[in-house]
């Protein structure tokens, strides 16, 4: 079925350092892929996303990266602050799932000042 | 953010009642989703509706039932509750299939 691998579970980062998350996807059809952040008690919300036809996208000190040769995808977080400390998620849609967002398993951030 | 509201916020229920989660958006989303989020798990997807009456299964839907009578109302129902079903839920809109998901505040479920 659906699948995205997300890729740390967890990673811990010293202020400045950059972070580097990488999510794979099963399905050849997907064609958008965002990132989502989510605070401790809070909501995702949407960072960045990329669609099929870019080969990469920045917004800021965030960027990410799609191969859609090998199926995977990278969020780079560059200069990392105290504040992105968070668990953050890939998804990718699926054709099979009217094309709603399958997510990965998440990767908690930790960056120490 | 959207306008996207859950209710209830908290429920604590036993084992073997059924439970309704109202999720209401403001937005006129014609999609909208249902997700639980577990520690280890991250979010999946238990069932989504692509407009009026119009709903289909997602990759946990096992024991949920869920109901679109009107664009801006998805129910989601437990039909008889069980303790692996003690998670938090996510209701999330969007304009279109594969475009950004807003996501409300989710509802957090106790079964006991």
């Amino acid at each position: 079925g659906e699948n995205v691998e997300q890729h740390p579970s967890t990673l811990s980062v010293q202020e400045g350092d950059s972070a580097v998350i990488k999510c794979t996807y099963s399905d050849s059809a997907s064609n958008y892929f965002p990132w989502y952040k989510q605070e401790l008690g809070k909501r995702p919300q949407l960072i960045i996303d990329i669609r099929s036809n870019v080969g990469e996208k920045k917004d800021q000190r965030i960027a990410v990266t799609l191969n859609k040769t090998a199926k995977h995808f990278s969020l780079h977080i560059t200069e990392t602050q105290p504040e992105d400390s968070a668990v953050y998620f890939c998804a990718a849609t699926f054709n099979q799932a009217g094309t709603a967002l399958i997510f990965g398993k998440g990767t908690t951030l930790s960056v120490s000042s | 953010d959207a306008g996207i509201t859950q209710s209830p916020r908290h429920k604590v229920t036993e084992t073997g009642t059924p439970v309704t989660l109202r999720c209401h958006q403001t937005e006129n989303h014609r999609y909208m989703y249902w997700y639980r989020q577990d520690p280890g798990h991250g979010l999946r997807l238990i069932h989504y509706s692509y407009g009026v009456k119009d709903t289909d299964k997602g990759e946990v839907s096992d024991g949920y039932s869920v109901s679109r009578s009107k664009t801006e109302d998805f129910l989601l129902t437990l039909e008889s509750a069980t303790s692996s079903q003690t998670s938090v839920y996510f209701c999330a809109t969007g304009v279109g299939g594969g475009t950004e998901a807003f996501f409300g505040q989710g509802t957090r479920l106790t079964v006991v």
